[in-house]
């Protein structure tokens, strides 16, 4: 089945570490997305990538970093600089800029 | 600057009591106009499209509207497993926008419905 897969689920930050989400599609799409999600705010754009080896800051990039090496994958580093790291991780990726975007089931990352 | 308000925040309904959850928007230049349901822990399942204003688009008991500055997810005799926080994003023509699929969502309306 085709899709977005997003691992692990659950992952926990000591202080001063950095951890990595992994974000992996199967859809062949070109763009793919890292949003974060908090209660009762809507879903707010940390980093975006349309091409492989090309990515750009959203709304929210600082403490954070990506890489995209390849189109299949986009992981996201949450930095020891991210003084506020709790909260859902989602992903998603898209075919073109007005089609629809497909979420992976996100990675809920808290504090140690 | 684009925005996107949902309302309400919260809706309780009886199974089989038909609503309408509303998505108001500004936005330069719509390019579409996307509705996501979330059931908790999960990631947002998409529903529909809206490109230009007249559009409406039904799947089962869900039907979405398209106006110039709001659309609505109108939801028919709904049952309990409708239950759900309902999205709604835009994405505009400003540049960093149009050619990069960025989408700006609102804060979600969660519906709850009794049998």
């Amino acid at each position: 089945d085709g899709g977005i897969t997003q691992s692990p689920k659950y992952l926990f930050r000591k202080e001063g570490q950095n951890v990595t989400l992994s974000c992996e599609q199967n859809l062949n799409h070109d763009a793919m997305y890292w949003y974060r999600q908090d209660p009762g705010q809507g879903l707010r754009l940390i980093y975006y990538s349309q091409i492989v080896n090309d990515f750009q800051k959203g709304d929210i990039a600082e403490g954070y970093s990506v890489s995209r090496e390849k189109k299949e994958s986009f992981p996201l580093t949450v930095t020891s600089a991210q003084k506020n790291p709790t909260a859902f991780y989602l992903c998603a990726s898209s075919d073109y800029s007005n089609q629809p975007q497909h979420f992976g089931d996100g990675t809920r990352l808290s504090i140690l | 600057e684009d925005q996107v308000t949902q309302s309400p925040e919260a809706l309780r309904l009886q199974e089989g009591e038909s609503s309408s959850l509303n998505c108001s928007y500004t936005v330069s230049g719509l390019r579409g106009l996307f509705w996501y349901r979330q059931d908790p822990g999960k990631g947002p399942e998409f529903l529909f499209t809206l490109y230009s204003a007249g559009e409406e688009k039904e799947k089962e008991r869900l039907k979405a509207t398209l106006t110039k500055k709001e659309s609505f997810l109108h939801i028919t005799a709904p049952k309990p497993e409708d239950s759900a926080t309902y999205l709604c994003a835009v994405q505009g023509s400003t540049p960093g926008s149009s050619n990069t699929g960025k989408l700006i969502f609102g804060q979600g309306t969660t519906l709850q419905v009794k049998p």
